[in-house]
This record gives C-alpha cells, structure tokens and sequence, in this order.
C-alpha cells in the first residue's frame, strides 16, 4: 500500500521556537495533504487542507499565521508551528490522498511535539 | 450542523464478538470509513463503505444504511491486540472527512 513518512517523529522545544514537521508520500503524488492534531483521548482535528502548489484552506479557529503549510511538491507538505507554547503540545498527524483517489486517505505515523 | 455519534468506550472478552455502532448526519455523502488507532500512533485505515450492505474483511466486518445514516463495525475472535480507538468518519459531500470521536474498547482476557 501507499507510505507516508513523517519527521521528525518526536521533537521537544523551547517556548517561543518554531519547529517544522515534514509529510512526506513515499510511493505516490499526492495533490491533496491534510494536517490533523489529536489532543490526549480526543479524536483527530483537522486544521488544514493543502494542494500542491496552493495555499492551504484552514479550518475554523485554526491560525494561519502561527500554522504555516507549504505544499511544494507532489511528495512534501511540511507545517511549521510558529512560535510555540505549551498548548501547542499534542500529536500532529498528516494524511495524503493520491489524485483521483478521493475516498482514500493515507496517514502518517505522527510527531509528537512537546513544548517546555 | 454535520455530527458523527458512537460510544465512548465499549469492553469485551477475548474470542468474543463485538459491535461497534456509528450514526452519522451530515451534508452529503460520498462514503464512510473505519479506521482503527493503537496509543500514540496514527490511525490505519480498517474499511470503506459507500454502498448499503456489509463488506466483510477476515475477522472484520463494516456495514451501512445509508437511509438511517448508520454504520456498525463487527469484529469478530477478537484478540488481546484488538484493544485500540476505532474512529468512524464520514466523507461529506466537499469529500472532506468528518470524525467521530471514537470508541476506546478495552479487551479483557
């Protein structure tokens, strides 16, 4: 089946630092990506949706200026987290979908950020 | 408003059979998914409904009534490794995915 690869898949930082976190599709191109965060026991929260080549659609409540997506390519999103504090601590997962291919969504393996 | 209901946390016995149920409305309808996540890790996809009837995968089995927005997953022989969140989500007609919060099921020997 189709891979998607995450990194880093742990990061720990400073408040006030900015972190990256790369989504990448390993076997496939992917037109769409989504970036979700999942909170301890609650379910996924989409904050973003990305196409190749477009800026990202974002879903209500969620910053665009402190969440920064690039969809570059057909195999790389990456969300950088700007600025980031405590509350910004919790899993963040992408998922791709192939074109074509809209019924079918493939996850990441997640980053777990921790900000001290 | 779109909304997506299954039960928190259901329990059950190794070997047993269990049924997970999911009731959704939402704006339009292009298919429903179950997808199963361990702790700390990312969901796997399980099934993809979007005719009415059951499709059966090994020891799990996903059905749908599109007319009673209704969908249960089936896990059947179920194992000590079966105890993980099973999320249901349904693709609204924008093909946007909308979660269920998921119901945790704890297997019990």
């Amino acid at each position: 089946g189709a891979v998607v690869s995450q990194h880093p898949s742990w990061v720990i930082c400073k408040s006030g630092t900015s972190v990256k976190i790369e989504c990448r599709s390993l076997d496939f191109q992917a037109t769409t990506m989504f970036w979700y965060r999942q909170f301890p026991k609650q379910s996924l929260m989409l904050m973003a949706t990305s196409n190749e080549g477009s800026k990202a659609t974002y879903e209500q409540g969620v910053e665009k200026d402190k969440f920064l997506i690039n969809h570059a390519s057909l195999t790389l999103s990456t969300l950088t987290v700007t600025s980031a504090h405590p509350e910004d601590s919790s899993f963040y997962i992408c998922s791709a979908r192939a074109g074509g291919q809209v019924e079918t969504q493939y996850f990441g393996p997640g980053t777990r950020l921790l900000v001290l | 408003g779109q909304n997506i209901d299954q039960p928190t946390e259901m329990t059950a016995t190794e070997g047993a059979i269990v049924q997970i149920n999911c009731t959704y409305q939402t704006s339009g309808f292009n298919g429903l998914f179950w997808y199963q996540q361990h702790a700390g890790e990312a969901p796997t996809f399980l099934s993809y409904n979007v005719l009415d009837g059951l499709e059966e995968k090994g020891r799990f089995s996903s059905f749908l009534s599109r007319s009673k927005g209704y969908s249960y997953l089936l896990l059947k022989e179920l194992q000590m490794k079966d105890s993980a969140s099973y999320l249901c989500a349904v693709m609204d007609s924008n093909y946007q995915l909308i979660w269920g919060a998921g119901t945790k099921l704890i297997i019990k020997p």
